[in-house]
């Protein structure tokens, strides 16, 4: 049984950066057919799909968090992660990594089939 | 960049009723549409992608269609266990939302 689990502060400085990792357990990261992505909820509001990276370490990210945002992924531990920085009292979420299946484009062609349980992080000084 | 509409964005039902959820895409690119179920505190749970097709373990009485942009979810017989939120998502793309709640 496929597992995903998330690691990290629940608690992050503004203007610091937040680090997340998601350990895979029950399968091997390294595949071809799935882009491992994480996803955030601010309190209150909508589904926010962060960015995804492929075992290879290509990655993709939203465009307005490009300039914050880096993933990267650790074969030999079977692990991903993010790293957020600057941040501020927006970023305050529960933070998902989840396991993305892709077409052609993943614009039009990609879902979630897995999902860690979550984990909250607060931004406040 | 794709735009997801959901309607309504709350809906009251009873135990036993069958409901329908509309998303709404634009442009209409893709057939790959998902649902999710997200009840509070918990993560979202896959129930149907491709637009129609059920991930393993859901009950048939969920229920995907596709008719052009228009993509619904259908849920037959309500249960106490359905009342929660849905969403839809195409690519990178989720709509805003649907809480189904009890009448």
């Amino acid at each position: 049984q496929v597992q995903l689990l998330e690691s990290g502060p629940g608690l992050v400085r503004p203007s610091e950066t937040l680090s997340l990792t998601c350990n895979v357990s029950g399968a091997s990261i390294s595949s071809d057919d799935y882009y491992w992505t994480w996803i955030r909820q601010p309190p209150g509001k909508d589904l926010e799909w962060l960015g995804y990276i492929y075992y290879t370490g290509s990655a993709s990210y939203k465009s307005s968090l490009r300039s914050r945002l880096t993933m990267s992924v650790d074969t030999s531990k079977n692990e991903f992660s993010l790293s957020l920085g600057s941040v501020t009292a927006a970023d305050t979420a529960v933070y998902w990594c989840a396991r993305g299946v892709g077409g052609p484009t993943i614009t039009y062609y990609y879902y979630l089939d897995l999902w860690g349980k979550g984990t909250t992080v607060t931004v406040a000084s | 960049d794709i735009q997801l509409t959901q309607s309504p964005s709350t809906l009251s039902a009873a135990v036993g009723d069958t409901v329908t959820i509309t998303c709404r895409v634009s442009p209409s690119v893709s057939s790959w549409l998902a649902w999710y179920q997200q009840k509070p505190g918990k993560a979202p749970k896959l129930l149907i992608y491709k637009a129609s097709t059920l991930q393993n373990g859901v009950t048939s009485r969920f229920r995907g269609r596709r008719s052009g942009a228009d993509f619904t979810l259908t849920i037959s017989s309500l249960q106490p266990d359905d009342f929660a939120t849905y969403y839809c998502q195409q690519g990178i793309t989720f709509g805003p939302g649907t809480k189904v709640d009890i009448k």
